[in-house]
């Protein structure tokens, strides 16, 4: 059973299109979050909900709106999209109490 | 606002050799601190994390990290490294349970 899921795992498109990502967690945790991870590996908050709460949204373009339609599910769609939006884009869930995070294997995003 | 830097960006050695990879972090309150282990292609596995307590944190795979308020150091730690320790290592800061900030990494390579 994976604690964390996102699908897809790779996703190839071409610029001005629409796509969508979804992540799904089995933990039972409150928090879910979307990082984005550049090709120097640099990792950088996008969202994070609190139980279908938006409660973190950094500075990211209007382009990029997260859905949470539960708790256990968060799914990140992207408009119009453009060749910087390529990257690897990680869903991530919180054990509250301790501030650890459970991380999905991730979502390569190429963008043609 | 609490910040991290990771010192090293690349860390190459010979196996069996001790290896140090170091974490500074700023912050004005009480935080959380992490380090996370990311293989090719794959996701974030927590490493070790110190909460309260004991300043020296031991993890999995043989790593340790020590916490040194004074400061504000978390570095990792393994006496012996072996080629499967090959990762980007991320060191990460969290002063809640809700928002999580991850240093620049850690490319360690390993060599025979």
């Amino acid at each position: 059973d994976t604690a964390v899921s996102q699908t897809p795992k790779y996703l190839v498109t071409q610029m001005g299109n629409d796509k969508s990502i979804k992540c799904e967690q089995n933990l039972g945790h409150d928090t879910m979050y979307w990082y984005k991870q550049d090709s120097k590996k640099f990792l950088k908050i996008m969202f994070s909900y609190n139980n279908k709460e938006l409660i973190i949204n950094e500075t990211v373009p209007n382009r990029f709106s997260p859905k949470s339609p539960d708790k256990a599910h968060l799914n990140l769609h992207i408009n119009s999209l453009e060749l910087g939006d390529s990257a690897v884009y990680f869903c991530a869930s919180n054990r509250g109490n301790t501030g650890e995070l459970f991380f999905g294997e991730g979502s390569r995003l190429t963008v043609l | 606002a609490q910040s991290v830097t990771q010192l090293d960006s690349q860390v190459p050695v010979f196996e069996e050799a001790p290896v140090e990879l170091r974490c500074n972090y700023s912050s004005s309150v009480s935080v959380y601190l992490f380090w996370y282990v990311q293989y090719p292609n794959q996701g974030l596995q927590l490493l070790l994390k110190y909460l309260s307590g004991s300043t020296l944190v031991k993890g999995i795979n043989g790593f340790e990290a020590e916490f040194n308020k004074s400061q504000t150091s978390f570095h990792l730690r393994k006496p012996s490294v072996h080629i499967s320790d090959t990762a980007e290592y991320f060191c990460a800061v969290s002063y809640n349970n809700n928002d999580m900030r991850f240093g620049a990494g850690t490319r360690l390579t390993v060599k025979p």
